[in-house]
């Protein structure tokens, strides 16, 4: 079974700087997905960023970018020039190469960005 | 706009009592889920369905029942046999080929 560990329960940063956040999986497939979802107080849960694993080129969205490591099973997200809004939490989340698109979850990391 | 609704947004139930809550997506998805969330935890799963009529049990399946009689529509009973309902549940679907996974806004269930 595959398994995501967020080991950072709360981060915070100063607004305008750059944060990292940590995640690690353990798989024994050599093809799958990697995603980070973002949900703020709303609850909403919001798509950051995606990584196909046979990808080795890191996936980046605007302020947001993936430190992936296949090798080490490690898959960080960087925030860059941190706003306000960027206030979440983090979930990393699996997926194998498959069709049911069963994906699990990280138990999250809280960000705060403060002013 | 496509996507997908949850309904309703706070929910209350009785002791013994069995509540259901509504998913629908019009974003044409074959794949429909619905996750638990306990604060400060992440995404358990409950129940998933890959195609209508179809449906299978995920980690934390006791104490609930599913139905997918539409594509459109997943909806979730809370049974009287689930000892611990409260929590915030979000529904999901995903379309074909390894697509990432687009949520609700979540139902928060709480027992009277």
């Amino acid at each position: 079974a595959q398994t995501v560990t967020q080991s950072q329960p709360e981060m915070s940063v100063q607004e305008a700087e750059t944060v990292t956040l940590s995640c690690t999986y353990d798989t024994s497939e050599n093809n799958y997905y990697l995603f980070w979802y973002k949900q703020p107080p709303s609850r909403q849960m919001i798509l950051v960023i995606r990584q196909e694993a046979y990808k080795q080129q890191n996936a980046t969205e605007n302020r947001f970018s993936v430190n992936f490591q296949k090798a080490a099973k490690s898959f960080s997200l960087k925030i860059s020039d941190s706003q306000l809004g960027d206030t979440a939490m983090y979930f990393c989340a699996f997926m194998k190469h498959v069709v049911d698109n069963d994906m699990r979850f990280g138990a999250g990391t809280r960000l705060t960005v403060k002013p | 706009d496509g996507g997908i609704t949850q309904s309703p947004k706070y929910l209350f139930r009785k002791e013994g009592q069995n509540v259901t809550l509504s998913c629908e997506q019009n974003l044409n998805h074959d794949a429909m889920y619905w996750y638990r969330q306990d604060p400060g935890q992440g995404l358990r799963l409950i129940y998933y369905s890959q195609i209508v009529n179809d449906f299978q049990k995920g980690d934390i399946a006791e104490g609930y029942s599913v139905s997918r009689e539409k594509k459109e529509s997943f909806p979730l009973t809370v049974t009287s046999a689930q000892k611990n309902p409260t929590a915030f549940y979000l529904c999901a679907s995903a379309g074909q080929g390894n697509q990432p996974q687009h949520f609700g806004d979540g139902t928060r269930l709480s027992i009277l």
